[in-house]
């Protein structure tokens, strides 16, 4: 069964700090990671999705990493602002054929002016 | 943009009784997705469904949910016969095609049997 796992379970930073946090999964049968940004009362919102060893993906001020051989994932967020509040998403889907999501359970953002 | 749209957004229910919950993907996408997440948990996959049926189920999708595309646009999630434990945000999702393609989420229904 596929778990993935993501660290720390929340976060809590100053408005301009940079921080990151973790999605970890198994090394092996890796098909592609998604990352998410989830706000309260709104639709997950779809960050990234990477498929390649090596991948590095940005987006604004928040960037991700993909290490497909040792089975993680970085995503960092340079210089935090407020609206990054959020609870951050990493999900692969379990096979090649399926494309159901399995997700961690989050990191929980909250930045602090 | 296009987005996921989903109804209702709180909905309350008594155990045992039938709820619809009802989802509009985005226009041009082919498949569709039911999740959940109970609070403090996991979000959790239920079913895929592409070319009007079923494509995956989870182990929680068992007899009592059922998943309908009635028209061209609604995609609904029935749990026949609700029980507590059925309490959960459930959310619909939808993407274009490709395996590694994006799902895109709607905001999700709250879910809470008495």
């Amino acid at each position: 069964i596929l778990n993935v796992e993501q660290s720390p379970q929340s976060l809590h930073v100053q408005e301009g700090d940079s921080t990151n946090f973790t999605c970890s999964f198994p090394s092996s049968n890796f098909y592609a990671l998604h990352w998410y940004r989830w706000e309260t009362a709104k639709s997950p919102e779809a960050l990234f999705v990477m498929t390649l060893n090596g991948d590095e993906k940005k987006k604004g001020r928040i960037s991700a990493t993909l290490n497909t051989k040792e089975g993680y994932s970085y995503l960092y967020i340079k210089g935090s602002q407020p609206e990054d509040s959020a609870t951050y998403l990493c999900a692969q889907p379990p096979n090649q054929a399926g494309t159901a999501l399995i997700f961690g359970k989050g990191t929980t953002l909250s930045v602090s002016s | 943009e296009p987005e996921v749209t989903q109804t209702p957004s709180h909905q309350v229910t008594q155990m045992g009784q039938e709820v619809i919950l009802r989802c509009v993907p985005i226009s041009n996408h082919l498949y569709f997705y039911w999740y959940r997440q109970i609070l403090g948990q996991k979000v959790e996959f239920l079913v895929s469904f592409y070319n009007n049926e079923i494509s995956e189920k989870s182990e929680i999708f068992d007899d009592q949910f059922s998943v309908e595309r009635p028209d061209g646009s609604n995609f609904t999630l029935k749990i026949r016969s609700t029980k507590l434990e059925d309490s959960a945000m459930y959310f619909c999702a939808s993407k274009l095609a490709g395996n590694t393609d994006t799902q895109y989420f709607g905001p999700g229904t709250r879910l809470t049997v008495l």
